[in-house]
């Protein structure tokens, strides 16, 4: 079993819908990441968490640490949303290292 | 707004050749990093580096494998003897990262790396 699970792995919608994407993960954790992966291959940093609630724009990340589950939201979805997420987590005992979901890929048709 | 850069965006190599990747972090921090993501796979840890040596190290790390610090600036990955397998995406990343907290890492672009 994967410590970083992510759902869906494939993810359509049209033009303006609400668009969630789950990460759960397996070990105790420091905090989390959220990153965005373009067809280019680079990645960009979306979210760091550790507790609660961020937003930025029309994403918002949020964090269960109980539940050890954190979901990623995009509020009135564009076609330039289209891209690869991903989960990443450090481990509270794993030093520095990022342990990465496989990621979602989303598709917003106009 | 700072960013981390990294050379070449694209290296074409021959099998049992040596290759150097490099990065320039983020000048103000101080952790840096390497990953790489084969094509079709998860990105995957490779190395962390503090304070000019190797904090940690995953089991890909291995002896072909070799990272340093040549000055203040640049930050370089070193694959001793390329092997087919080792064709990937690898991602420098770096954070300003105190003591006592973990801070956000940053990723750079990505060097694709294709062994032949």
């Amino acid at each position: 079993k994967n410590e970083v699970e992510q759902s869906p792995q494939n993810l359509t919608a049209q033009e303006g819908e609400f668009i969630t994407i789950n990460c759960s993960y397996s070990v105790g954790i420091s905090a989390l990441h959220w990153l965005q992966q373009h067809p280019g291959g680079g990645i960009v940093s979306l979210f760091m968490l550790s507790s609660g609630k961020k937003k930025h724009g029309r994403l918002i990340a949020t964090i269960n640490i109980q539940e050890k589950h954190s979901s990623l939201h995009i509020t009135a979805s564009h076609p330039r949303d289209s891209a690869v997420y991903i989960c990443a987590v450090k481990g509270e005992t794993s030093g520095s290292r990022l342990t990465f979901g496989e990621g979602t890929q989303l598709t917003v048709n106009p | 707004e700072p960013e981390v850069t990294q050379t070449p965006s694209h290296q074409v190599t021959q099998m049992g050749q040596e290759v150097i990747l490099r990065c320039v972090p983020i000048s103000n921090h101080l952790y840096f990093y390497w990953y790489r993501q084969i094509l079709g796979q998860k990105v995957e840890f490779l190395v962390s580096f503090y304070n000019n040596e190797i904090s940690e190290k995953s089991e890909i790390f291995d002896d072909q494998f070799s990272v340093e610090r040549p000055d203040g600036s640049n930050f370089t990955l070193k694959i001793r003897s390329t092997k087919l397998e080792d064709s990937a995406m690898y991602f420098c990343a770096s954070s300003h990262r105190t003591y006592s907290s973990y801070n956000e890492q940053f990723f750079g672009p990505g060097t694709r790396l294709t062994v032949l």
